[in-house]
């Protein structure tokens, strides 16, 4: 139990262009989710908080029209890097924290980004 | 905000060896986990640990809250212990648990 999946595992794409990331607690609802970004040999940095039905909480230096959240469902977040760069690639990461066990985090695999 | 430090960054065993990771944050906390990250990034929780000690097969791991380190020892270690381990600390006065990462112990066991 307590599966979270991401969509794609890894893209490609050219500079300019927008690419969404899903996230999906497979078998459980989350009531908040989280997206962290991790560049090569570094640790997670925490990019913003989602919760179902409300607008993202994002952290500082984080742009947050850069990175759009949607947190449509219950089982469902996207992350949007929109007019990608080089720079924004990286390794994406969300977890999912179920309702009513605001202390556990499930992550999901990863979905690494290449901008060309 | 709260600092957290792992050490060493970077260790290499023969399988069979036992090691122990240590990570230091720099305020006071109501929780600290454990995760294994394997060479493909799929985080796996390993441990929550706010204080004392907990065992889990080869691993264990203790909190001592009041000096404010961690330390996780790994024994006999396998191939498959190799990845990237990271402590992770709420940030205080969160509502939910927004956790802050540490540096990270890169881990390379050999056959």
């Amino acid at each position: 139990g307590a599966v979270v999946s991401q969509h794609p595992s890894r893209v490609i794409c050219k500079s300019g262009t927008s690419v969404k990331i899903e996230c999906r607690s497979l078998d459980f609802q989350a009531t908040t989710m989280f997206w962290y970004r991790q560049f090569p040999k570094q640790s997670l940095m925490l990019m913003a908080t989602s919760n179902e039905g409300s607008k993202a909480t994002y952290e500082q230096g984080v742009e947050k029209d850069k990175f759009l959240i949607n947190h449509a469902s219950l089982t469902l977040s996207t992350l949007t890097v929109t007019s990608a760069h080089p720079e924004d690639s990286s390794f994406y990461i969300c977890s999912a924290s179920p309702v009513g066990l605001v202390e556990t985090q499930y992550f999901g695999p990863g979905t690494r980004l290449l901008v060309l | 905000g709260i600092q957290v430090e792992q050490s060493p960054p970077d260790l290499i065993l023969q399988e069979g060896a036992n090691s122990t990771l240590r990570c230091n944050f720099s305020d006071s906390v109501n929780n600290l986990q454990w995760f294994h990250q394997n060479p493909w990034g799929q985080l796996i929780n390993l441990f929550y640990i706010p204080s004392g000690t907990k065992q889990n097969g080869r691993l264990s791991a203790t909190t001592v809250a009041t000096e404010r380190y961690s330390l996780l020892y790994i024994s006999s270690s396998q191939t498959t212990d190799s990845g990237v381990y990271f402590c992770a600390v709420p940030r205080l006065n969160t509502g939910f648990q927004k956790l802050v990462f540490g540096t990270g112990t890169r881990l390379l066991v050999s056959p």
